[in-house]
């Protein structure tokens, strides 16, 4: 069974900090991940998807990357800012239907 | 161009009434995925939709629950006899053709079962 683990669950910076969130899960044997935001009250926005054979991709201030044989993958954020605050969410596309999710980071960044 | 919604945005019920819960997807989008999220669980998986058929319905926690779509694009998630442990917020979510593509998420149904 897939199990995606995300670490930290809470994280609290400063704005302008430089931070990394991280994803790992259990089978390798993925077609993609996909990091989302969610805000409180709100869906789930697509921030990033990488596919299997991709090693990264990035958009604006967020970089995400994956290495599939080790089951990892990480969100990188350059000079976060208070509107970044909500709860990140890493998810792998498992026997080809569905996302499961990991357990989800919540990030403050304060002024 | 709309994203996807749902309706209503929130849900207050009594046990043992049942409910139905309603998707749009983005026009054009043949997968259709429904999720629930509830507090200690996380986000989980119920069904998944390609056109009019469900391929996978693993998700779905017990014969309560149940998911028609029509004409490849509406999709109603009905749960029968609601229990408190129904409570939840229900997710839709569609893609242009399966899960390998981006999956957009509408804002949500949150249903109360007092």
């Amino acid at each position: 069974k897939q199990e995606v683990t995300q670490i930290p669950a809470a994280l609290s910076v400063p704005e302008g900090e430089n931070l990394v969130l991280n994803c790992s899960f259990t089978d390798s044997a993925i077609y993609n991940l996909q990091w989302f935001r969610q805000d409180p009250g709100k869906g789930l926005t697509s921030l990033l998807l990488i596919q299997s054979s991709q090693r990264e991709q990035t958009s604006g201030r967020l970089n995400a990357s994956l290495d599939k044989s080790s089951g990892r993958s990480t969100l990188y954020i350059a000079a976060s800012q208070p509107g970044d605050s909500a709860t990140y969410l890493c998810a792998v596309t498992h026997g080809f239907q569905k996302l499961v999710f990991g357990t989800g980071t919540r990030l403050l960044v304060s002024p | 161009g709309a994203g996807v919604s749902q309706s209503p945005s929130n849900k207050v019920t009594e046990k043992g009434k049942d409910v139905e819960l309603r998707c749009d997807p983005i026009s054009g989008h043949t997968a259709l995925y429904w999720y629930r999220q509830s507090l200690g669980q996380g986000l989980e998986f119920l069904i998944y939709f390609q056109g009019n058929s469900a391929p996978d319905k693993s998700g779905l926690p017990s014969d309560r629950f149940s998911a028609e779509r029509t004409g490849g694009s509406v999709s109603t998630l009905t749960i029968q006899r609601t229990q408190q442990e129904d409570s939840a917020v229900y997710l839709c979510a569609s893609s242009p053709f399966q899960a390998t593509d981006t999956q957009y998420f509408g804002p949500g149904t949150r249903l109360t079962v007092l």
